[in-house]
């Protein structure tokens, strides 16, 4: 199975912040990863798939890059609606693995 | 407006099945695969099984596979997610979602398993 290590597994961060996440694969699984926002109590939401294909409607400010094992998800100027859990997901291969999961909250 | 919206859950005792079913609308399941996903209280996301789109191919996570199937009727543009010698570590949310990663989420079911 392709372990997807997620770091940090939290954060502080302030209104403005550049905040990077990393998500390292077991093994090469391409360019195979999605990137979920989860706020407090709510669904999870897809940010960017395929690495770095920014979804309709989510703010520029998120990124996405990567390939091979090493993947990161990038929002550049901390919005406060940006405060939550972020999560990479690998669709390379089954059985499909989520990271453990980055907390983002307010420093 | 897609919408996604998952039914069948509730309380039960470990050992016993249950029957999840996800409705979709605004959006032809028949041209996607679809998946499951659940998160236990306080955890991360967990990914549970996909389908692909005529039902051919079926994928489970280690801990579900021969306990949980999931299954499809396109002409009903629905997933289900059958459920069977449920265990406590089983109690979350489950969610339905559309394709492999995830483009739809429903609102989410909960499960419990207690005795």
């Amino acid at each position: 199975d392709i372990q997807m290590t997620q770091s940090p597994s939290a954060m502080s961060a302030s209104v403005g912040d550049r905040v990077t996440i990393t998500c390292r694969a077991s093994q090469d699984i391409s360019n195979y990863v999605a990137w979920f926002q989860q706020r407090p109590g709510k669904v999870p939401k897809r940010l960017i798939s395929v690495s770095s294909t920014l979804q309709s409607g989510v703010p520029s400010r998120f990124s996405g890059s990567g390939s091979g094992t090493e993947f990161t998800l990038t929002i550049s100027g901390l919005q406060p609606e940006d405060f939550a859990t972020y999560y990479c997901l690998q669709h390379n291969s089954y059985p499909l693995t989520f990271g453990g999961g980055t907390r983002v909250e307010i420093k | 407006e897609v919408q996604l919206v998952e039914s069948g859950g509730g309380l039960v005792q470990p050992g016993e099945s249950l029957r999840l079913s996800c409705a979709a609308s605004g959006y032809t399941i028949s041209n996607y695969w679809m998946t499951w996903v659940r998160q236990a209280p306080g955890k991360g996301l967990e990914w549970m099984a996909t389908i692909n789109q005529d039902a051919s191919e079926t994928y489970y996570v280690g801990s579900v596979r021969g306990r949980f199937t999931i299954s499809r009727d396109n002409s009903k543009n629905s997933l289900y997610l059958h459920m069977s010698s449920l265990r406590v570590e089983d109690t979350a949310l489950y969610y339905c979602g559309s394709g492999r990663s995830l483009g739809y989420w429903g609102q989410g079911i909960q499960v419990t398993v207690s005795s």
